[in-house]
């Protein structure tokens, strides 16, 4: 149980395109959702809480209008990367909260590796 | 300024050793997790703890929780090869759903 998928795995765009990336929770449903990137050898860092139904709120210094989020549903989440510069490649990966086993736990997805040429 | 300061940073040890990972700060928090990554992949959660003084095991890795709340360690005993990843503490502050993490520690274990 608590499986979440991420989609695509990796993805190479050039730069200037935007891109998406899907996460789902696909045993549970997931009212909040998170949104982290993650420079190699490095922790996680929170760019954004998506929240089913209404405006993500975002961290300190992340662009809400370059790192779009939209969670439709209750086990669907979208971060768009859009106008993709070559700083913007790095791991990203989400995560979800199953509310039905704990508070505070999170689940995470297996990640999408952005390269922008 | 790092919420929750993990430590070491890096950790190189033959396997059969054992070793501990620290995970400490000013804040109290509600509970604290602990998550194994490896590389390009996302973290996957080892354990949760909430309570104060709070001690779980899971085979080889036990798990303490401080009393005040405001520290973890995690011990491995004979660490072996299938054990390297990066280990990360990650703590979610009183009335707050989101987590703040530590900045990780890279175990390699050397057969």
């Amino acid at each position: 149980g608590a499986v979440v998928s991420q989609h695509p795995s990796w993805v190479i765009c050039k730069s200037g395109t935007s891109v998406k990336i899907e996460c789902r929770s696909l045993d549970f449903q997931a009212t909040t959702m998170f949104w982290y990137r993650q420079f190699p050898k490095q922790s996680l860092m929170l760019m954004a809480t998506s929240n089913e139904g209404s405006k993500a709120t975002y961290e300190q210094g992340v662009e809400k209008d370059k790192f779009l989020i939209n969670h439709a549903s209750l086990t669907l989440s979208t971060l768009t990367v859009t106008s993709a510069h070559p700083e913007d490649s790095s791991f990203y990966i989400c995560s979800a909260r199953d509310e039905g086993r704990g508070l505070y736990e999170q689940y995470f997805g297996p990640g999408t590796r952005l390269t922008v040429t | 300024t790092q919420l929750l300061e993990q430590s070491p940073q890096f950790l190189s040890i033959q396997e059969g050793e054992n070793l501990t990972v620290y995970c400490n700060s000013s804040s109290v928090f509600s509970s604290l997790q602990w998550y194994r990554q490896e590389p390009g992949e996302g973290p996957v959660l080892l354990v949760t703890v909430v309570t104060g003084g709070e001690v779980k095991k899971l085979k080889r890795l036990t798990f303490q929780f401080g009393d005040a709340r405001k520290d973890s360690s995690l011990h491995i005993t004979a660490a072996q090869p299938g054990d390297t990843g990066l280990y990360l503490c990650a703590g979610a502050k009183v009335g707050g759903s989101r987590l703040t993490f530590g900045e990780g520690t890279q175990l390699t274990v050397n057969p």
